[in-house]
């Protein structure tokens, strides 16, 4: 199975503060339709995952902009451009290129500093 | 609107089985796989399996193969999973998801393993 191993486990930021988060994996994630099957999520305390980018870069639907994604191949990040008291939570990225299974990195703690 | 509603929390005891639903409205479930994922407390998200609702073909990961039951009833547009022989280390938040570039997902269901 693929392995996403995100960095760092836990990020501290103050308000307003731009962020980024790494998920490297095992394997590439170009799947052989061209498309990149490889998405990030927020879960907040006591909430499902919200899915924030799909397809490497495309924001998910009512996702503010300041959230963004990149990446290809192995390498990717999460960009938060101005954190906001909202966005505390933990990150998540998830691949499904090689699917099944789904796998998910270990995730990103985002606290305030 | 998509929506996924999952069944309330369950207290399960050891050796007992339990058995979760979610029901979809806004979306036909025929037209995609329902995905399963847990996370024990604290912890990370794992993927427990899928099953295509329109024939009920069902793939889980190795560790689940002997746990989990994944059905669907089209008719009612419910997917369900069944977790069997309960232990102590099955207590998790459950969640369903649809395939459709993980945009979907329950709200969840605490399951708790407690004799």
């Amino acid at each position: 199975d693929v392995v996403l191993t995100q960095t760092p486990s836990i990020l501290s930021a103050t308000i307003g503060q731009s962020v980024s988060i790494s998920c490297r994996s095992s394997q590439s994630l170009l799947d052989s339709d061209g498309n990149t099957y490889l998405y990030w999520f927020l879960q907040r305390p006591g909430q499902s995952p919200q899915r924030l980018i799909y397809l490497v870069s495309n924001l998910g639907s009512g996702v503010p902009n300041r959230f963004s994604g990149s990446g290809s191949g192995t390498d990717f990040t999460l960009k938060i451009s101005g954190v906001e008291a909202e966005d505390l939570g933990v990150y998540y990225c998830m691949q499904a290129t090689h699917a099944p299974p789904w796998t998910f990195g270990g995730g990103t703690k985002l606290e305030l500093k | 609107e998509v929506q996924l509603q999952q069944s309330g929390a369950e207290l399960g005891k050891p050796g007992t089985s339990v058995k979760l639903s979610c029901k979809v409205s806004g979306y036909n479930i025929r037209n995609t796989y329902m995905h399963w994922v847990n996370q024990r407390p604290g912890k990370g998200l794992e993927w427990i399996g899928r099953i295509d609702p329109a024939n009920g073909n069902t793939i889980y990961a190795e560790k689940f193969k002997s746990k989990a039951t994944l059905t669907a009833d089209t008719s009612s547009n419910t997917a369900y999973m069944q977790l069997s022989q309960l232990k102590s280390d099955d207590t998790a938040i459950y969640f369903c998801a649809m395939e459709l570039d993980g945009a979907y997902w329950g709200q969840g269901t605490l399951v708790t393993v407690s004799s």
